[in-house]
């Protein structure tokens, strides 16, 4: 069965540093990998998504992730944090062709300034 | 990409009631997904629904408790029965968009508070 794991819960950073949030994924082909952040209050919104192809895929907001499959991760990165990224942060896989997606358990991130 | 109206957006119910939550697509889709984010959790999938055929429940779901239809393939709606506080949790569909730009797109989620 599919499982994502985001192994940090919170995350502080200072405003205008780099920022990384690790995903790792358990899935037997390759799955479909996205990035959702939801603000407190608010719905899910696509960062950005990766079925194939280059392995470092960019999304809004400055977002950017890289596809590892030695590492079964994928994970997200900001070269500098505005303190607008507060919010909490969902990996998650599916298969496509009609199926689920399953979450990690997100990651929240505090901005500091 | 798809487009999805979800109500109520919110809502107060007594424990014992029983909720109907409604999301209208604007485009036709084959599934349906609903999922559950308790506080302070991350989305657990409720059900698959699929036109024409009954629900599809993960484990620890039950079709008495949250009974779903899916009339046609632009509708879907999810009750909550006999509500308890536990309940108490943010509902969310989605569906898989197979468009241009291929993802999941989700509703903007009820949240329910059960008293």
């Amino acid at each position: 069965a599919q499982s994502v794991t985001q192994p940090d819960i919170h995350i502080t950073v200072s405003e205008g540093a780099s920022l990384e949030l690790r995903c790792n994924y358990s899935y037997g082909a390759t799955p479909y990998l996205f990035w959702y952040v939801q603000s407190p209050g608010q719905g899910l919104q696509l960062l950005l998504k990766y079925f194939s192809g280059d392995t470092l895929v960019q999304g809004i907001k400055g977002f950017e992730a890289e596809f590892k499959r030695s590492q079964s991760s994928f994970n997200l990165r900001k070269p500098s944090v505005h303190w607008s990224d507060a919010a909490e942060y969902f990996c998650a896989v599916g298969e496509g062709n009609g199926n689920k997606l399953v979450f990690g358990a997100g990651t929240i991130l505090r901005v500091k300034s | 990409s798809a487009v999805i109206s979800q109500k109520p957006s919110r809502d107060i119910c007594q424990r014992g009631t029983s909720l109907t939550i409604q999301c209208q697509v604007d485009s036709q889709v084959t599934m349906m997904f609903w999922y559950r984010q308790q506080p302070g959790q991350s989305l657990t999938l409720i059900a698959t629904a699929n036109q024409g055929s009954e629900a599809t429940y993960e484990s620890g779901f039950v079709i008495d408790k949250f009974p779903i239809s899916r009339p046609n393939l632009t509708f879907s709606t999810l009750t909550v029965s006999n509500m308890s506080p536990e309940d108490s949790s943010i509902y969310l569909c989605s569906v898989e968009d197979r468009g241009r730009d291929y993802g999941y797109t989700f509703g903007s989620g009820t949240r329910l508070t059960v008293v």
